[in-house]
């Protein structure tokens, strides 16, 4: 399994611009997260979707944020117009729901946003 | 979930044995003790859990006191690969609504494995 994957790796940007993250979980997994992580904060939980649907979106900082699953192998997430305190490295994990209990998260490598 | 304590540091020799403390004194009766870490650039990775029995898998050990108030994992045999930031988390494991995806992340444990 080659696990969680997320692209770009790296993202740099200028400010008012718009960028769109991309995660494809593993697969089977029914549950999807995406994180944020700065030094001030440490990690965040955005929204996570179970069976494609957004569950809870409380942690989208605001509106400029969107995330989105169109099918079990594939998400985004988007920040629209992007600004310079948006710079952080993002996270997708997925779950199975019936490993919930037994195993823990699974998490990709990251994209590392800088919005200069 | 229960508020967690950890040291902000430790260092451990290499093939010696990594023994990471975590306080949790408010833990509740059904909630797990987790354990993530990360490794620099990379995104966190899943070690081991428990309730109140020890546990023990191909990557460390949990010890968990009788009265769950506190836990140490166990690297048996450090490697240099293992130097990372340690998490412990304490949470119940099947929480429903708002609460499921909700990994709080604190400060955790830079462990450093020096030669």
């Amino acid at each position: 399994d080659a696990g969680v994957i997320q692209s770009p790796r790296h993202e740099v940007t200028e400010m008012g611009q718009e960028v769109t993250l991309r995660c494809k979980p593993i697969s089977g997994h029914d549950y999807l997260f995406w994180y944020r992580q700065t030094m001030m904060r440490g990690l965040e939980l955005l929204i996570y979707f179970n069976n494609n649907v957004p569950i809870d979106d409380s942690g989208m900082p605001e509106d400029r944020f969107s995330a989105k699953m169109p099918n079990a192998s594939f998400s985004t997430l988007k920040i629209q117009p992007s600004e310079p305190r948006d710079s952080a490295v993002y996270f997708c994990a997925s779950i199975k729901n019936r490993d919930r209990a037994n195993y823990g998260y699974t998490f990709g490598s990251g994209t590392r946003l800088t919005v200069v | 979930d229960a508020k967690t304590t950890q040291p902000p540091s430790m260092d451990c020799a290499e093939g010696r044995a990594a023994n990471l403390p975590c306080n949790h004194s408010t833990i509740s009766g059904n909630e797990y003790v987790y354990w993530y870490r990360q490794i620099h650039s990379q995104g966190p990775q899943y070690i081991i859990h428990g309730l109140k029995n020890n546990e023990t898998n191909e990557m460390a050990s949990l010890i968990i006191t009788e009265d769950r108030k506190s836990s140490t994992l166990i690297l048996p045999h450090a490697t240099l690969r293992d130097t990372a930031v340690y998490y412990c988390i304490v949470r119940v494991p099947n929480a429903g609504g708002t609460s499921y995806g909700k990994l709080t992340f604190g400060q955790g444990t830079i462990l450093t494995v020096h030669p």
